[in-house]
């Protein structure tokens, strides 16, 4: 079955340290990606899809098949990157746009 | 382009009262996600619509809830004789919906309350 877990609920760092939210996927085939971010009080929204191989506000994830990872990094953490993160797969064939999303991990920096 | 919008923002309800949340897709977008967020839990998928149809329903309850998406104005999710663990927030998502172009963008969501 496919799924998405993201196994922290909270992950918290001071300003500066290097941040890593873990994500693993069971998915038969080859997936589709994505990392979404809520900020407080604002809707979801997409950061970064694995097959643009962008970095969006320093933010980077590479998929590992062989792990089935998608862990998002990112070397130096801000303040403003306090926010919830979902990691999301396909739901059924990738061509239809449904996703699934892992539970969400929130991410505290302090100053 | 205003994004996609959802309505109302906060809704309270009884026990047993019907509660209607609506969502109007990004300009251009033909296809409708919605997703419940229980407390301290993911978005889970409920049900997918393009105009006038529904494509995927699987993860709608099986009873109370119904979905549409009307060829004119905005989708509707409709829940009957709501129970205190309908207590959500409730988010709509649009797309292209064409191959390739999976990114969906979400409205603000709307977050029931059952008293």
């Amino acid at each position: 079955a496919q799924r998405v877990t993201q196994p922290e609920k909270l992950l918290s760092v001071f300003k500066g340290a290097p941040v890593e939210l873990k994500c693993n996927y069971s998915y038969s085939g080859s997936p589709e990606l994505f990392w979404y971010v809520q900020y407080s009080r604002q809707r979801l929204q997409l950061l970064l899809r694995h097959i643009s191989r962008e970095s969006i506000k320093g933010f980077t994830a590479d998929l590992n098949k062989g792990e089935t990872s998608f862990h998002l990094k990112k070397p130096f953490a801000q303040e403003e990157d306090s926010a919830m993160y979902y990691c999301a797969i396909p739901r059924g064939s990738s061509n239809t746009g449904k996703l699934i999303f892992g539970q969400g991990t929130t991410l505290q920096v302090k100053p | 382009n205003a994004g996609v919008m959802q309505n109302p923002r906060h809704l309270v309800r009884r026990r047993g009262q019907e509660a209607r949340l609506r969502c109007s897709p990004m300009k251009g977008h033909s296809h409708v996600y919605w997703y419940r967020q229980l407390p301290e839990e993911g978005l889970k998928f409920m049900v997918y619509l393009q105009k006038e149809n529904i494509i995927d329903e699987s993860g709608m309850p099986k009873e109370r809830f119904s979905a549409e998406f009307p060829k004119e104005g905005p989708s509707i999710l409709r829940i009957q004789q709501v129970v205190r663990g309908d207590s959500a927030a409730y988010f709509c998502a649009s797309s292209h919906g064409l191959a390739g172009a999976n990114e969906q963008f979400f409205g603000p969501g709307t977050r029931l309350t059952v008293l």
